[in-house]
């Protein structure tokens, strides 16, 4: 069974940066997609990109283009989601998930607040 | 953009049967799947490419894509199967995965 454990809640300002970690394991972390989810309170779940390692091909949401960025590290077995220029609105949970053709395992989630 | 519409939400008795449906263009072309989640807790894969289930979930969860709509049914509904579930496709024409609005399952 896939597992994806990521890194703890996070506070940020308006107009800084967050990032936000999963690590993988219990699988060929090389061989499948990892995809970010977010979840703002109260609402549903909004895809905002996918990652491949070992090479780091990224595919964003339009919406998050130009503010996101997704990066992988082999010798951890970690992806890495930043999102910067953050606004009010960017607080959400943010999962990261694994593809199997579909999201089948996902981590926890990661709370990101964004607050002055 | 490819837009998915569910039902904001389905009430349903003890050991009945819930039918959330999951609408969109064409969407008898497309592998559905969908996602079960509980109140602060991460979504769980219920059924994945229409109507195939994850080891561990229950036979009582199955659904179908025949054409507008694709269908979870959730058959003799226990309290534990109350939770929000999202149905989710691959757009092929941008690339992107897609998310339904959510369907909030209630049981009375």
């Amino acid at each position: 069974q896939a597992q994806l454990v990521q890194s703890g809640a996070e506070v940020g300002k308006p107009g800084a940066s967050v990032k936000v970690s999963c690590k993988a394991s219990e699988y060929t972390f090389n061989n499948y997609f990892i995809h970010w989810v977010r979840q703002a309170p109260g609402q549903g779940l909004e895809w905002v990109g996918s990652i491949k390692p070992p090479r780091g091909g990224t595919n964003y949401a339009q919406k998050f283009r130009g503010r996101v960025i997704m990066t992988s590290d082999t010798s951890t077995t970690t992806v890495y989601m930043e999102l910067t220029s953050l606004r009010s609105d960017d607080t959400a949970v943010f999962y990261c998930a694994r593809e199997l053709g579909f999201p089948d395992s996902w981590g926890q989630g990661t709370l990101v607040t964004v607050s002055s | 953009s490819y837009v998915l519409s569910q039902p904001p939400s389905v009430s349903v008795a003890p050991g009945q049967t819930a039918r959330i449906s999951c609408g969109g263009d064409n969407i008898g072309l497309k592998s559905v799947h969908w996602y079960q989640q509980k109140p602060g807790q991460a979504p769980v894969l219920v059924v994945y490419d229409d109507s195939d289930r994850p080891s561990g979930i229950p036979e009582r969860f199955s659904g179908s894509n025949s054409g507008d709509p694709a269908t979870l049914t959730i058959s003799r509904v226990e309290a534990g199967d109350e939770a929000d579930y999202y149905c989710q496709v691959w757009d092929s024409s941008s690339d992107h995965y897609v998310f339904g609005p959510g369907t909030k399952v209630t049981v009375l």
